[in-house]
């Protein structure tokens, strides 16, 4: 099984930076997922690690290490729409159905 | 890029009646499909994983009598809420695997379902 976990809530100003963690205990690793959801909406994808390091999109970064089952996203230069959840989700591996399990996700205010 | 499309987005029904979402994928072929339950200000709950011409495979908790789950063919499952109770009130999201693809593009969500039950 799966235990992710990530901080619930997280308030930032607008223009700034904030590093969201995720932290996972997994019995099969095959991939890391990062998620934003809306209000009311499906989750859209961010961005995935599978090796250590730093994968970067844009404005949007995430590093993973596998060692420390550890990984966090990085959002620079916020902007009002970017207020969301970010969901953390682990991957299983190809035994256990490649089923993603998503961390609690956390919420993200960004402020003027 | 791939779509999934669930409907209906909205429904609202009575107490023990029963609701049937479909998640259908339009443009490749879904080996796998999984369905999640989202409370509201909680994350997204993994339900049950079908695929296709099997039993789908229900996570511990989950009512299999319930919760029907057929997938009949590689672009169609459907999720049966079966005898619903306001407690079943939650957003219902399928998200489907593509056949032959074990990437960051694997996995496409449908726009879920907010069902509410009266």
């Amino acid at each position: 099984g799966q235990n992710i976990d990530q901080p619930t809530e997280m308030t930032a100003t607008e223009g700034a930076i904030v590093q969201i963690n995720c932290t996972y205990q997994t019995s099969g690793f095959n991939g890391l997922f990062w998620y934003q959801q809306h209000a009311g909406e499906a989750p859209t994808f961010l961005s995935y690690n599978v090796l250590d390091g730093l994968e970067e999109k844009g404005r949007f970064s995430s590093f993973l290490s596998r060692s420390k089952g550890y990984s966090y996203l990085l959002l620079k230069e916020l902007q009002m729409k970017d207020s969301a959840s970010y969901l953390c989700a682990v991957r299983d591996n190809e035994a256990a159905g490649n089923k993603l399990t998503f961390g609690g996700g956390t919420r993200v205010l960004v402020k003027p | 890029g791939a779509v999934v499309s669930q409907h209906p987005s909205r429904v609202i029904c009575k107490s023990g009646t029963s609701v049937k979402i479909e998640c259908r994928s339009l443009d490749f072929q879904a080996t796998t499909m999984f369905w999640y339950r989202q409370f509201p200000k909680q994350s997204l709950m993994l339900m049950a994983t079908s695929n296709e011409g099997s039993k789908a495979t229900y996570e511990q908790g989950v009512e299999k009598d319930k919760f029907l789950i057929n997938h009949a063919s590689l672009t169609l499952s459907t999720l049966t809420v079966t005898s619903a109770h306001p407690e079943d009130s939650s957003f219902y999201i399928c998200s489907a695997r593509e056949v032959g693809t074990l990437s960051l593009d694997g996995y496409t969500f449908g726009s879920g379902t907010r069902l509410t039950v009266v």
